[in-house]
């Protein structure tokens, strides 16, 4: 089974600093999704990026890039340029592309970030 | 971008009671949902997947006597919490699969959850 960790219960960051939450996950499918989802105190699940397991190249959405080593298995986010409205629970999210996990998503424990001025 | 409404945002029962949540695809079909579970600062847990027209498939250690899913219309999925406990007390939040040509290009969209107390 597909396994995703986030080994940092909470990060804080100052406004306009930098920052990189970490995700590491478990597969042993050769071509999968893996994504970034924001949760602010709304509850409202936002896709923050996505990134395909065959594409070497790291995604980047404006502020938001990735870090995506596939043979570490291992997916970070970097948010550039903190604002206050990054503050929230940030998901870290598995999809596999075989017949039983297409379309099913598995979710890391969560990190908590705090934007501080 | 595609749309999910969720009703209701929040519901509050007695004990013993059943609760039906719903979740909608507004602009588009949505031929998968999945219903997630997600208890106070902890993830999202997925609780069952549901195709249109078929019978849910659910997660192991989910009771589908308790949580029963129907997904009659590429439109809408439900939710029932029955003989709902305190223990039964959460977040329910949908995800419905999106437009999109196969599981390359699937994005999935959330509903925005619904909080469910039970007394």
């Amino acid at each position: 089974a597909q396994t995703v960790t986030q080994s940092q219960p909470e990060m804080s960051v100052q406004e306009a600093e930098t920052v990189t939450l970490s995700c590491t996950y478990d597969t042993s499918e050769s071509d999968y999704y893996l994504f970034w989802y924001k949760q602010p105190p709304s509850r409202q699940m936002i896709l923050v990026i996505r990134q395909e397991a065959y594409k070497q190249q790291n995604a980047t959405e404006n502020r938001f890039s990735v870090n995506f080593q596939k043979a570490a298995k291992s997916f970070s986010l970097k948010i550039s340029d903190s604002q206050l409205g990054d503050a929230a629970m940030y998901f870290c999210a598995y999809r596999g592309l075989d017949t039983g996990t297409a379309s099913k998503l598995t979710f890391g424990t969560g990190t908590r970030l705090q934007v501080t001025l | 971008g595609a749309v999910v409404s969720q009703h209701p945002s929040w519901v509050i029962c007695k004990s013993g009671t059943s609760v039906k949540i719903e979740c909608r695809s507004l602009d588009f079909q949505a031929t998968t949902m999945f219903w997630y579970r997600q208890f106070p600062k902890q993830s999202l847990m997925l609780m069952a997947t549901s195709n249109e027209g078929s019978k849910a498939t659910y997660e192991q250690g989910v009771e589908k006597d308790k949580f029963l899913i129907n997904h009659a219309s590429l439109t809408l999925s439900t939710l029932t919490v029955t003989s709902a406990h305190p223990e039964d007390s959460s977040f329910y939040i949908c995800s419905a699969s999106g437009p999109g040509q196969g599981a390359y290009n699937e994005k999935l969209f959330f509903g925005s959850g619904t909080q469910l107390s039970v007394l």
